[in-house]
């Protein structure tokens, strides 16, 4: 069964202290893996698109990267304007469909 | 401005009515998807709809219904038969493996 796990559920962290956000995953076949970030009470915002193993985006203080197991969403330097919502979602091949984890609550404090 | 509505923002209904939730698009998508997001879960797949008057279930459609007579509208109805309806409800389009999410709508049953 494709299945999305994210890791950790939520993290706190200071203005300027660095930190990464886990997505596995167990997909038969993957056609892409995708960030989103949501904010309390609106809909997600897309981040990025990954395909293949070693493939890596960068926008601003977030960098994503790509295994054959799990993504990582790495977050350089965060502001407080970074808290939010952290959704990571695949698409397996030959298939419309998403399948989303369950985010990683991001809090950053100044 | 290109992107996707979603109206109500907030829509309360008495128990044993039926609602339905408005989504257009003017990206000229083919594919359009329901969502339904709960507290502390990730988003659950309603419907998708990859072309106009074609749609599938997703995983979680019993109580629910679409149509897809336009390629820019997608609506959702919520039947009596939905055991559990207070959520928030999400509709995206997608293009290329790229979704984009309208803002929600949150629906409370009274």
């Amino acid at each position: 069964e494709d299945q999305v796990t994210q890791s950790p559920e939520a993290l706190r962290l200071q203005e300027g202290e660095s930190s990464s956000l886990n997505c596995s995953y167990t997909v038969s076949g993957l056609r892409g893996l995708f960030w989103y970030r949501q904010d309390p009470g609106k809909g997600p915002e897309f981040l990025f698109t990954l395909y293949s193993a070693g493939e890596e985006k960068e926008k601003e203080r977030l960098k994503a990267t790509l295994t054959k197991k799990e993504s990582f969403l790495h977050i350089t330097a965060p502001k407080p304007e970074d808290s939010a919502t952290y959704l990571c979602a695949v698409q397996a091949s030959g298939t419309y469909k998403y399948i989303f984890g369950t985010g990683t609550r991001l809090k950053v404090l100044a | 401005d290109g992107g996707i509505t979603q109206s109500p923002k907030y829509l309360f209904r008495k128990e044993g009515q039926n609602v339905t939730l408005s989504c257009e698009q003017n990206l000229n998508h083919d594919a359009m998807y329901w969502y339904r997001q709960d507290p502390g879960q990730g988003l659950r797949l309603i419907y998708y709809s990859q072309i106009v008057n074609d749609f599938q279930k997703g995983d979680i459609a019993e109580g629910y219904s679409v149509s897809r007579e336009k390629k820019e509208s997608f609506p959702l109805t919520v039947t009596s038969a939905q055991k559990n309806p207070t959520a928030f409800y999400l509709c995206a389009s997608s293009f290329e493996g790229e979704q984009f999410f309208g803002p929600g709508t949150r629906l409370t049953v009274l």
